[in-house]
């Protein structure tokens, strides 16, 4: 297993369009968290699975976003209507319930979005 | 509301020095607290963490210094190398969010 896996890695889209990113967590992790960082700042979170359940949102995650893990393998992040205030990176992580205490989350490279 | 704060912002040292990296937080529900390392364009890396019921844990170069009473906790680098310059994020977390701090950029000067 190669880590987490994020797709793509820079995404430029115009205000308005609609954007869809991947996420492949590493295979025997059950928790899935989706994170966005803007620059000089630190990751905050948006939203968290526990195999396909969406168990925690954030007040961060608009209506505008949706999240999804069908089954409960890879999970993908949805923003709907860009907006330039969307430009960040978002980032993934994956841990199980044994990991998280031992070694924290693994993050992926991100996917950075910017909105022109 | 920032949960973490993280200080400071940016930070120089020349290699072989020490830098350290504070941070402080508000709740005591918090119940681990990892520093994680990052490389432009790249995500943040776990380097180490500290429960609060030690106040001190080493691994390698890097050292976590644990004040429970003070709500701190700092990192500090031993023999710091040119390799060592990246962002460093603190956290802490209680269950499954993790509360980031706003992050230190670290320059060693070769």
């Amino acid at each position: 297993d190669t880590g987490v896996s994020q797709d793509p890695r820079h995404k430029i889209t115009k205000r308005g369009q609609n954007v869809t990113f991947r996420c492949d967590p590493i295979s025997e992790h059950n928790r899935l968290y989706w994170y966005r960082q803007t620059l000089g700042q630190g990751p905050e979170f948006l939203t968290y699975f526990q195999n396909e359940a969406q168990l925690e949102k954030s007040r961060l995650l608009s209506d505008r976003f949706s999240a999804e893990r069908p089954k409960g393998s890879f999970s993908t992040l949805e923003i709907q209507r860009t907006e330039q205030g969307d430009s960040a990176m978002y980032l993934c992580a994956s841990t199980d319930g044994a990991a998280l205490g031992r070694e924290g989350y693994t993050f992926g490279s991100g996917t950075r979005l910017t909105v022109v | 509301q920032q949960q973490v704060k993280q200080s400071p912002q940016s930070l120089i040292v020349q290699k072989g020095g020490i830098p350290i990296i504070n941070c402080a937080y508000e709740n005591t529900a918090f119940d681990y607290f990892p520093w994680y390392q990052q490389f432009p364009g790249k995500g943040p890396a776990l380097l180490i963490a500290i429960r609060p019921d030690v106040s001190e844990k080493k691994e390698g170069r890097f050292t976590i210094s644990f004040n429970k009473s003070a709500k701190q906790f700092s990192l500090h680098i031993m023999d710091s190398q040119p390799g060592d310059s990246a962002t460093y994020f603190c956290a802490a977390s209680r269950g499954n969010q993790f509360y980031f701090g706003t992050g230190t950029s670290l320059t060693v000067i070769p």
